[in-house]
């Protein structure tokens, strides 16, 4: 009955290695995020997408790539990853019908860059 | 543009105490507004939200917060904290307009101790 998972729950791999998070949710909201959490707790909102389509590409390195293959599905890719990319990832999903409605968040994914 | 501070990076607090957490923040139109609870090694929960209405809120595990727009303030309360509420606490405010609508701004969060 997990409502928005993400996978891995944890990463650890190299400078220069290209990797993906996987995040999903089964609300039927169409609406998902990424966060990148840093080592001092802050959240900072990294990518939006509607219905599949990108709404909020905040300034991240192009060196992320978010894909969202349906509205329940939101994976986020990072090549040649650096140190500074270490760091809690997480993955929301929201409903835009109705009003305006709040955030639910997954797991999150720890990513450490070695 | 829309900012969130919370005053306080770590409280510490006996169990049994009360408690309220500080909130302001900086938004140019109707905020929206949460607390969300991150306890280790997990993900967000949100305790509570406002949007309009009763400018004292409910939320889950015994937690309030009042929201006072003539301080841009939204403060989380609890009469009573348990050792369970150890935890780090985020206040967020949502944006409510066009482009940017759904977006989360948080504070850099608090971090409750709760001596037993």
């Amino acid at each position: 009955d997990t409502a928005v998972s993400q996978t891995p729950k944890y990463l650890v791999t190299q400078m220069g290695n290209d990797k993906s998070i996987k995040c999903e949710q089964n609300l039927g909201h169409d609406t998902m995020y990424w966060y990148k959490q840093d080592s001092k707790k802050f959240l900072k909102i990294m990518f939006s997408y509607n219905n599949k389509e990108l709404i909020i590409n905040e300034t991240v390195p192009n060196r992320f790539s978010p894909k969202s293959p349906d509205k329940a599905h939101l994976n986020l890719h990072i090549n040649s990853l650096e140190l500074g990319d270490s760091a809690v990832y997480f993955c929301a999903s929201r409903p835009t019908s109705g009003g305006y409605n709040e955030q639910f968040f997954g797991p999150g994914t720890r990513l450490t860059v070695l | 543009a829309q900012s969130v501070t919370q005053p306080d990076i770590h409280i510490t607090v006996s169990e049994g105490a009360s408690l309220e957490l500080r909130c302001n923040y900086s938004y140019g139109a109707t905020p929206y507004l949460f607390w969300y609870v991150q306890s280790p090694g997990q993900g967000l929960q949100l305790l509570l939200k406002y949007f309009s209405g009763d400018t004292l809120v409910q939320g889950i595990k015994g937690f309030e917060a009042e929201f006072k727009r003539s301080q841009s303030s939204f403060n989380l309360r609890k009469p009573s904290v348990h050792w369970s509420d150890a935890a780090e606490y985020f206040c967020a405010v949502g944006s409510g307009r066009g482009s940017t609508l759904g977006r989360l701004y948080f504070g850099r969060g608090t971090q409750l101790t709760v001596w037993p």
